[in-house]
């Protein structure tokens, strides 16, 4: 599985746009990225997946770039609650996820 | 729909003691694994299965067995606690998008 690089913190403003990076340099064609937030100590969550196309649901935006060498997590309208790390992880579908250590963001009120 | 249920959410050991952490889902997933969380660290894999009667390592597997004798349930065993297994372990189930669920994890202290 391909290893990604995000920073390990962020601040972001409350009702700001959080922008959280994610380079993944050695993705191979048939692998998707996958984003995960965990709050506190609970079971990671699940966001958002994409494989070229950006993508775009109720929790947040994905913008993976055409080289698909990095990718980019947009959470338009941070609140407080958004306060979490957040894990990149790229795979093929075979489950056998690599989890890093993430970007601890702490959303400022 | 409960998603994925772990049993206990806290336990202590003593070292040598064993024990089996619950797992199950109604999700009707093929695809459970086991994972194990340290302080400060992302999530490493331990033991995963894709399907009843089919289970493979994962990362750090040394210390535990598993076994998956129905899709629901996916047992992790301890077989004889030491100190360095306190750790937070969750258990996940994967959709077949890839989209894997979580259990809310037991807190394990080995004494």
């Amino acid at each position: 599985d391909a290893k990604t690089t995000q920073p390990p913190s962020m601040d972001c403003a409350e009702g700001r746009a959080a922008n959280l990076p994610c380079n993944h340099s050695t993705i191979s064609g048939n692998e998707y990225v996958y984003w995960y937030r965990q709050i506190h100590s609970q079971g990671p969550q699940y966001i958002i997946h994409g494989l070229k196309n950006n993508e775009t649901n109720e929790m947040a935006s994905l913008i993976i770039t055409e080289d698909r060498k990095s990718s980019t997590l947009i959470l338009p309208h941070a609140t407080l609650r958004d306060t979490a790390v957040y894990y990149c992880i790229v795979n093929p579908g075979t489950y056998k996820y690599i989890f890093g250590t993430g970007t601890r963001l702490k959303v400022l009120a | 729909n409960a998603g994925v249920t772990q049993t206990p959410k806290f336990q202590v050991l003593k070292t040598g003691q064993s024990m089996t952490l619950q797992c199950a889902q109604d999700m009707n997933h093929e695809y459970m694994s086991w994972y194990r969380q340290d302080p400060g660290m992302g999530l490493r894999l331990i033991h995963y299965s894709v399907g009843a009667g089919i289970t493979d390592q994962g990362e750090v597997p040394n210390g535990y067995n598993v076994s998956r004798s129905t899709t629901e349930d996916f047992p992790l065993r301890l077989l004889s606690a030491a100190p360095s297994q306190t750790s937070v372990y969750f258990c996940a189930s994967t959709s077949p998008g890839g989209t894997q669920y979580f259990g809310p994890g037991t807190r394990l202290l080995v004494l």
